[in-house]
């Protein structure tokens, strides 16, 4: 059974800083890319990072650029997300996502239960 | 970047109907659109991907059409587990996610 668990989250004050963790287990972490999404409270979904199956490639969505890092450790099936100069509009749950295929535009099969993020101070 | 345009933002509908969400989008993304569920509190679920795809274990009540820009998720006799939001996702550059469509009982 795939399971994906988040953790790490918490509050945080503006300008801050937090690591998220995703620890994977139940299929071959290693052949999958990974990606991050966010949801504000009251709000939609937001993709926010992503990953490739080795870790070579990043990707990230501008409204993070500069400030989030994506990485991985294929012999751990752990994903994490690095979060600096942490803003208010930061606040959200976030959720680890893997990809369904392992190339090519693909979709986000199964989520973790997403682990909640408050910037505030 | 590639914009999603879903509607209606909110449906209200009754146990038994059919009901049809629509996703745009804003330059052609082939067939590369996924349908999401969610409920409150919850993670999405994949329901669709690639456009007309359904999830294994997602029962047959739910299908999903459409490529280059336009998409639709059709549920056909709605049951109560059936009330959420949905969300279609396309990820043929980077990935984006529509606003949310909300299906209330009516």
């Amino acid at each position: 059974e795939v399971q994906l668990l988040e953790s790490g989250g918490g509050l945080v004050q503006p300008g801050g800083s937090l690591r998220l963790s995703c620890a994977a287990s139940g299929f071959t972490f290693s052949r999958f890319a990974m990606s991050w999404v966010r949801q504000a409270p009251g709000k939609g979904l937001e993709w926010v990072s992503a990953i490739g199956d080795t870790g070579d490639a990043t990707y990230y969505a501008d409204s993070v650029k500069g400030r989030f890092t994506v990485s991985r450790d294929n012999s751990d099936s752990t994903l994490w997300l690095q979060m600096n100069s942490l803003r208010a509009d930061d606040t959200a749950v976030y959720y680890c996502a893997k990809e369904g295929l392992t190339v090519g535009p693909s979709h986000f099969d199964y989520w973790g239960r997403g682990i909640l993020v408050t910037v505030s101070s | 970047d590639i914009q999603m345009t879903q509607s209606p933002p909110s449906l209200s509908a009754s146990v038994g109907d059919r009901v049809t969400i629509t996703c745009r989008a804003s330059q052609s993304i082939s067939r590369y659109l996924n349908w999401y569920q969610q409920k409150p509190g919850k993670a999405p679920k994949l329901l669709v991907y690639a456009a007309s795809s359904l999830q294994s274990g997602v029962p047959s009540r739910f299908s999903g059409s459409g490529s280059g820009t336009d998409f639709t998720l059709t549920i056909n006799s709605l049951q109560p587990e059936d009330f959420a939001t949905y969300y279609c996702q396309q990820s043929s550059s980077a990935n984006t996610f529509g606003q949310g469509t909300r299906l209330e009982i009516k």
